[in-house]
């Protein structure tokens, strides 16, 4: 079944600085791959997600960029701010498809300072 | 729309004891999936469900565990006996399937449960 591994566990960064985590995946069939930022106490949400006919995406301060041929993918947080301080999660998924679960990857949790 | 609802938020009970975790989907969301969140071992997917059939159960621990979706508004997940290490935070996840553009989950609050 898929794998899906995520570094790094945790980040510290000044306001302001940007924040990059990565992830690789196994599977070189899944073709989705949603991130998913989870505040203390709260559920996971989804912030932003790419397909695999594209190679990167764009939200505001949120990026993602996906590289199939290296099976890897990372979340990019430009500017950051206190209130992005939370557990990040990377998934991948073969979608659609009866088989289309997500696999998470472990999470890294994010810290801003201020 | 009120999203995925689950009941109850929190849950003590004692090892032993028979718990049932409950999950309202997104109204025309038609997969339904369960997961285990602990520190240990992140968010591990427990069962999931297309139109009411369970599709994927091999995430289930063992046979203390049961999953069910009688109808497209309901789901439970059922622990007998439940021992200390189930203690956990059990999260129900819905979404449309198959050939909508967003694939994306969306979450219930999750149940926090504490088995002691």
């Amino acid at each position: 079944g898929e794998n899906v591994e995520q570094h790094p566990s945790t980040l510290s960064v000044q306001e302001g600085d940007s924040a990059v985590i990565k992830c690789t995946y196994s599977d070189s069939a899944s073709n989705y791959f949603p991130w998913y930022k989870q505040e203390l106490g709260k559920r996971p949400q989804l912030i932003i997600d790419i397909r695999s006919n594209v190679g990167e995406k764009k939200d505001q301060r949120i990026a993602v960029t996906l590289n199939k041929t290296a099976k890897h993918f990372s979340l990019h947080i430009t500017e950051t701010q206190p209130e992005d301080s939370a557990v990040y999660f990377c998934a991948a998924s073969k979608s659609p498809g009866t088989a289309s679960k997500l696999t998470f990857g472990t999470g890294t949790r994010l810290q801003v300072m201020l | 729309d009120a999203g995925v609802i689950q009941s109850p938020r929190h849950e003590v009970t004692e090892m032993g004891q028979e718990v049932t975790l409950r999950c309202k989907p997104i109204s025309g969301h038609n997969s339904l999936f369960w997961y285990r969140q602990t520190m240990m071992r992140g968010l591990e997917l427990l069962i999931y469900f297309n139109n009411n059939v369970p599709i994927d159960d091999s995430g289930m621990p063992e046979d203390r565990f049961s999953a069910k979706m009688p109808n497209a508004s309901f789901s439970t997940l059922k622990i007998q006996p439940s021992e200390p290490r189930d203690s956990a935070v059990y999260f129900c996840a819905s979404r449309l399937y198959p050939g909508h553009q967003d694939y994306g989950y969306t979450f219930g609050s999750g149940t926090r449960l504490t088995v002691v």
